[in-house]
């Protein structure tokens, strides 16, 4: 069974850089084919995707934020950690970490944290 | 870049209503393209993957089609539990969601 859980800070002041964590288990980011990304939505708003990693440490960013986005893994603690720097109250948005795996979209999905900006 | 525009943003039906929602990508897709459900608080759950194929324990009420720019979601047969928020995911480059399209009571 796969689950993924994100934590982190609830509120983060402008400027500020966020760390975000997604604790995983039911499968091995060392497994050929895996991945995991993180995607945000402010409230009432769509979907964006931030960054992925994957099984051979390949890292993808979003374009638009890729200046601020860092992604990294630790495989032996299940876990994907994601910072976004220079933190702006644009930024609020719930985050959602989720499982890939090959050639098939997100399947498994965390619950989602909120993320607030606000000085 | 690769955009996705979703239509309509808001859908009103009733229960039993034959629903379709439109997604158009900027450029070709082929077939990689995701349905998703978001109900409100909640996770999107997958529900279409590669255009048309349906995802394990998804009704087979929910239907998708299309390749290359233009794709579509169907719910042959409107149920209660399917008032939700519905996006489309490119996957072709990157990752693109559309803006959504939210079903409502009629």
């Amino acid at each position: 069974q796969i689950t993924l859980k994100e934590s982190g800070p609830t509120l983060v002041k402008p400027t500020q850089t966020l760390t975000l964590t997604c604790t995983f288990s039911g499968f091995s980011l060392s497994t050929t084919g895996v991945s995991v990304g993180w995607i945000r939505q402010p409230p009432g708003k769509a979907l964006e995707w931030l960054a992925l990693i994957s099984w051979d440490d390949d890292k993808r960013y979003s374009p638009s934020l890729k200046s601020r986005l860092t992604i990294t893994k630790d495989t032996s603690k299940n876990q994907v950690v994601l910072t976004m720097t220079n933190m702006d109250p644009v930024d609020t948005a719930t985050y959602y970490c989720a499982h890939l795996f090959g050639e098939f979209p997100f399947d498994y999905w965390g619950q989602g944290t909120l993320v607030t900006v606000s000085s | 870049d690769i955009q996705m525009t979703q239509s309509p943003s808001t859908l009103s039906a009733s229960v039993g209503d034959r629903v379709t929602i439109t997604c158009r990508a900027s450029q070709s897709i082929s077939s990689w393209l995701a349905w998703y459900q978001q109900k409100p608080g909640k996770a999107p759950k997958l529900l279409i993957y590669k255009a048309s194929s349906l995802e394990s324990g998804v009704p087979s009420r929910f239907s998708g089609s299309g390749s290359g720019t233009e794709f579509t979601l169907t719910i042959s047969s409107l149920q209660p539990d399917d008032f939700a928020s519905y996006y489309c995911q490119q996957y072709n480059s990157y990752w693109t969601f559309g803006q959504g399209t939210k079903v409502e009571i009629k």
